[in-house]
């Protein structure tokens, strides 16, 4: 069974500061990745996934993240916050062959003026 | 575009009562799946429709049920409400059903059981 963990239920930091919001995952097998923002009020957003290929992924919102299958890890990056990234991040994990997503407890994020 | 669309987005109702929630995906799109978000629990899977059938499963009571039209809206409904079933219902559509796939997210459905 694949499962997620993030590490940090909240995190604060200055605006203009690194973002980085940490996940951890367990797959058997080839795991495709995902990071999903959330704003008060509103569903999910997708911000960036990793299939197969490049480690590093580029999402939207100027964020990123390094899949490194050693460490078993996903975390997500942006070299400077902006107050509209104040929201909550959720990490998750999807395999073939099950058509559904795994997702982390969720990160919420303060950016602090 | 139109995103997808959950109605109602509000939802009182109380102990032993059932609810039916509804999800209209994006046009074109045909995997339908729904989460149930909580404080305590997180974001759980409920179930997937594609193709009006239901593909997969997650691990919640019978009470929980759903279904799919021809037109790919779903329903879903819990009959026997409990307080615990009080949540977020997030409904999220995809175009194929692939594990790689993007999925698109409504607003949700806010259910609280008194």
């Amino acid at each position: 069974a694949q499962s997620v963990t993030q590490l940090g239920s909240h995190v604060s930091v200055s605006e203009g500061a690194l973002v980085l919001l940490r996940c951890n995952y367990s797959s058997s097998v080839p795991p495709y990745l995902f990071w999903y923002v959330q704003y008060p009020n509103q569903g999910l957003q997708l911000l960036l996934k990793y299939t197969t290929g490049a480690t590093l992924v580029k999402g939207i919102n100027g964020f990123e993240a390094e899949f490194k299958k050693s460490e078993t890890s996903f975390h997500l990056t942006k070299p400077s916050a902006h107050m509209s990234d104040a929201a909550e991040y959720f990490c998750a994990v999807s395999v073939q062959g099950a058509q559904k997503l795994v997702f982390g407890q969720g990160t919420r994020l303060t950016i602090n003026p | 575009k139109a995103g997808v669309t959950q109605t109602p987005r509000y939802l009182i109702k109380t102990r032993g009562q059932q609810v039916t929630l509804s999800c209209s995906p994006i046009s074109g799109h045909r995997s339908v799946s729904w989460y149930q978000q909580t404080p305590g629990q997180g974001l759980q899977f409920l179930f997937e429709y594609f193709s009006e059938t239901q593909r997969n499963k997650g691990n919640f009571p019978g009470r929980f049920s759903g279904r799919q039209f021809s037109n790919s809206r779903s329903e879903m409904n819990v009959s026997t409400l409990e307080l615990g079933d009080s949540a977020l219902y997030l409904c999220a559509s995809s175009l194929e059903r692939q594990p790689s796939e993007k999925l698109f997210f409504g607003s949700g459905t806010q259910l609280s059981v008194l």
